[in-house]
């Protein structure tokens, strides 16, 4: 069945940088699209960003231009989100989620991964 | 990119019909067929349960539906259970690869 398996919780100081992971398993890693999408406590869902099946081009929201950077590793079918620069506003649950290419909606959603910016 | 005006909560007895509405711009959902929803339980992942505005996948019950008139789509629930209490999220593909979601409802069984 297919998974997306997220890493744990973290809890970063301001200004420092956070690396997550999204380990895919039960499909054809290098066929789908992943994309970030975070939830702020108590607030909605905000994209982030998407990294193509090859990894060989990314898309961000111009929000997050110039601190995240989505990797992907075809070899332990994972995928990662840097973002730098972290603010006390970055607090909140982050998801991979893929994406079938064309057909713009995400299917399968990772568990979430808490990230606490403080000081 | 603003996101998708939702009403912040709806609510119906079960057994109603109720309708969550969604509303963007000619730029996004006026403009794409690239339209889905997702319904998020508390302290759960999202999960999709309407795509390209009134597509539903596998395993999800009829008793979802969705639509779209220019700007605005709209998620309808009819026979409402217990179980349908959630929030529900609508997102649009924008463009150049780009999405935006909704502002998110919180759906109320009484």
């Amino acid at each position: 069945q297919v998974q997306l398996v997220q890493s744990g919780a973290e809890v970063m100081e301001p200004g420092a940088s956070v690396k997550l992971s999204c380990k895919a398993s039960g499909y054809s890693f290098t066929t789908y699209y992943m994309h970030w999408v975070r939830q702020a406590p108590g607030q909605g869902l905000e994209w982030m960003g998407v990294i193509s099946p090859s990894g060989d081009f990314t898309v961000y929201a111009q929000i997050f231009q110039g601190r995240v950077t989505m990797t992907r590793d075809a070899s332990t079918s994972t995928v990662y989100m840097d973002l730098s620069s972290l603010r006390s506003d970055d607090t909140a649950v982050y998801y991979c989620a893929r994406e079938l290419p064309q057909s713009s909606y995400f299917d399968y959603w990772g568990q979430g991964t808490l990230v606490t910016v403080s000081s | 990119q603003s996101a998708l005006t939702q009403p912040a909560s709806v609510s119906g007895s079960p057994g109603q019909s109720i309708t969550v509405s969604c509303t963007g711009t000619s730029s996004d959902v006026g403009n794409y067929y690239h339209v889905s929803w997702y319904q998020q339980h508390p302290g759960k992942a999202p999960k999709l349960i309407i795509s390209d505005v009134t597509r539903r996948p596998s395993g999800v019950s009829n008793r979802f539906s969705g639509s779209k008139s220019g700007n605005t789509a709209s998620l309808t629930i009819s026979g409402l259970q217990a179980e349908d209490e959630a929030d529900y999220y609508c997102c649009s593909y924008v463009r150049g690869g780009t999405y935006v979601f909704g502002t998110g409802t919180q759906v109320t069984v009484l």
